[in-house]
Parts: C-alpha cells; structure tokens; sequence
C-alpha cells in the first residue's frame, strides 16, 4: 500500500523558507505513470494547488506562488521536497504531499496526513 | 486560473437522504474533474475521478456526472460516515483548482 509522510518544521519565522520533505514508501517515486504534488490548506479554509513534479525533475508551479516556490526530487530516497522562500502569516497551513494521478495537475489519489506550519516570531 | 464553484456551501441533510451537490468550472474542463471528501483534521479523500469514475473502494452511493463546466456529486443515500466537507478539483489545466468546499452536516 503506497504511503506518504511529510516531515519538516513545524515553525518556521517570517521571511524565512519553509522547506518540507515528502517520503514515499510502498511504491516507487519513479513510477512513468505518476507526478508527485504539494496540497496546502489554510486552517479553517479551502485547498491550494501548490506544484507537482515529475520524477525527471519537471516541476509546475501554482503561477499564484511560482517566485516563492521549488519542488525538487530525489529518487535515490524516494522523496520529493517543497521550498516556500520569503513566507509571511498567510502561509500558515496544514501542507499536503500526494500522488497525482491523471497528468501534471491531475487528481491526488494517495496524500500524506499534513503537517501543520505556523509562520510566526 | 479556472474558477470553479460549488453550491451549496453547506447543506443539512438526513440519514438516508439523497443528496446533490454541484460544482461549475469557469471555462469547459472536458471532464478533468475529481470530488474528494474530508473530515476534520484528515487529509482529503479521492471518491471521483474523470467526473464520473469512482475510485476504488468507495461506496457505490457516491456517483460523479457532467462534462465541459457543470458537474454534480450525489450520495444516493446518507449514511452517518458521509457527513463531511466535499470538495471539487478540475485537472484540465494547471494549476488544478479546487472548489470552496461544502460541508453536509446532518439534520
């Protein structure tokens, strides 16, 4: 059974870059078939598409955060990380990694449980 | 970005009830569209995919139709586990938007 867990800090300070790793386990981050996404949701409000990549390296951007953001793989730990540079309060959510399935901003079939991220001093 | 809409943004139903729920795209998405499900405090859930496909392991109650901007979701009949926030995702182009959410609270 595939599997996803983020890991990161919980807190991070304005200005600074929140940077978060996704490890898959059960399945292989290599797969032809799939890309690899990230899913944000504010507390008490609605999802954010944040970006999703391709084992190769090829990454798509949420044009809304694209200046802020970097997704990169690593398929030699069968991870892929999220870099969100300059963050203020309005980054405070619970952040999703998930298996896209269905092409680069397709449907997310397997998430990871979040990991809540508090932009605070 | 395509906008999409869902209405109601809340509903109350009852247990055994039959229930729609409608999701609108901004442009035509074909039917690049998913429905998910989510409880407080868990990850959301994929029940529908490509409008109408139900993912594996959901119930039969759940059921996806529309194609191009007008999609609805119906739970045929109610069951305690469905009361939950239900979110629309169009995939036809990136970035794939979500809907606002619509919380089915019971009655």
């Amino acid at each position: 059974q595939l599997q996803l867990q983020e890991s990161g800090p919980g807190l991070v300070k304005p200005s600074e870059t929140l940077s978060l790793t996704c490890t898959v386990s059960g399945g292989s981050i290599s797969s032809s078939s799939h890309y690899w996404g990230w899913i944000r949701q504010p507390p008490g409000k609605g999802l954010e598409w944040i970006g999703s990549i391709y084992y190769s390296g090829s990454a798509y951007y949420n044009p809304s955060l694209k200046s802020r953001v970097t997704i990169s793989v690593d398929t030699s730990k069968n991870q892929f990380s999220l870099k969100l540079s300059s963050v203020t309060a309005a980054d405070t959510a619970v952040y999703y990694c998930a298996r896209v399935t269905g092409g680069v901003a397709g449907a997310f079939d397997y998430w990871g449980q979040g990991t809540l991220v508090t932009v605070s001093s | 970005d395509i906008q999409m809409t869902q209405s109601p943004s809340t509903l109350s139903a009852f247990v055994g009830d039959r229930v729609t729920i409608t999701c609108r795209a901004s442009q035509s998405i074909s039917s690049w569209l998913a429905w998910y499900q989510q409880k407080p405090g868990k990850a959301p859930k994929l029940l529908i995919y490509k409008a109408s496909s139900l993912e594996s392991g959901v119930p039969s109650r759940f059921s996806g139709s529309g194609s191009g901007t007008e999609f609805t979701l119906t739970i045929s009949s109610l069951q305690p586990d469905d009361f939950a926030t239900y979110y629309c995702q169009q995939y036809n182009s990136y970035p794939g938007t979500f809907g606002q959410g619509t919380k089915l609270e019971i009655k």
